[in-house]
């Protein structure tokens, strides 16, 4: 099984329906990311989460909610999804203090 | 916020070639990483970088940290099919709440020619 799993792969979803995506880990990492990639951007920063308790937004968190429901599981929603939403999004593990995240293999959503 | 620029955005190269590319930030930075992502997978790190001047190798890859910690590079030597991917610079956002979350560049997306 992957370190970092994230379901689902790929989704299509109608523009103002509610989405979530999921993420589990297997590392035993206390830190947790949602990033979203779009072509020529990278991937930016959605919302981060240091401890189960801690929850921070990122560089682009509007239109975006999340949930650390235990150490190994962080959720991402789409209150109410748009098409400007539709891209490719990843959740990442680390240990404080360290730089070597490890990605999960991304969820593309493609919004309608 | 800050910004990490990478060049070329993209490159087609015959297998066999050596590969540059860079990455700039109009702020220092204090860590260099570099990241590959594969066709549908999630980015995984290559190469970390600590110190201004360093010069890191991780088999055909090599980085290096800008003397003046606001440029980085990674070369590719003698380039095979499976280098195909998008390559990533990432560095440390500069954030208050002191943790570890990267900025990452826009990505040089590379493709070999067999």
């Amino acid at each position: 099984d992957a370190d970092v799993t994230q379901t689902p792969r790929n989704r299509i979803t109608k523009t103002g329906k509610r989405i979530m995506l999921e993420c589990s880990q297997t590392k035993g990492h206390d830190r947790m990311y949602w990033y979203r990639q779009d072509p020529g951007l990278g991937l930016r920063l959605i919302y981060y989460s240091f401890d189960v308790k801690d929850i921070n937004k990122g560089e682009i968190s509007d239109g975006y909610s999340v949930s650390r429901q235990a150490q190994a599981k962080f959720s991402l929603s789409l209150e109410s999804a748009i098409p400007n939403q539709t891209a490719l999004y990843f959740c990442a593990t680390s240990v404080t203090h360290n730089y070597g995240y490890t990605f999960g293999s991304g969820t593309r959503l493609t919004v309608v | 916020g800050q910004q990490l620029n990478q060049s070329p955005q993209s490159m087609f190269i015959q297998e066999g070639e050596d590969v540059s590319m860079n990455c700039t930030s109009s702020s220092i930075f204090n860590t260099w990483l570099w990241y590959k992502q594969d066709p549908g997978e999630g980015p995984v790190l290559l190469i970390a970088l600590y110190k201004a001047g360093e010069l890191t190798s991780n088999g055909r890859l090599t980085a290096q940290f800008g003397i003046t910690r606001k440029d980085s590079f990674l070369n590719i030597s003698a380039s095979i099919p499976s280098d195909v991917g998008i390559y990533f610079c990432a560095g440390p956002s500069m954030n208050n709440n002191a943790g570890n979350m990267l900025t990452f560049g826009g990505g040089t997306r590379l493709m070999v020619k067999p």
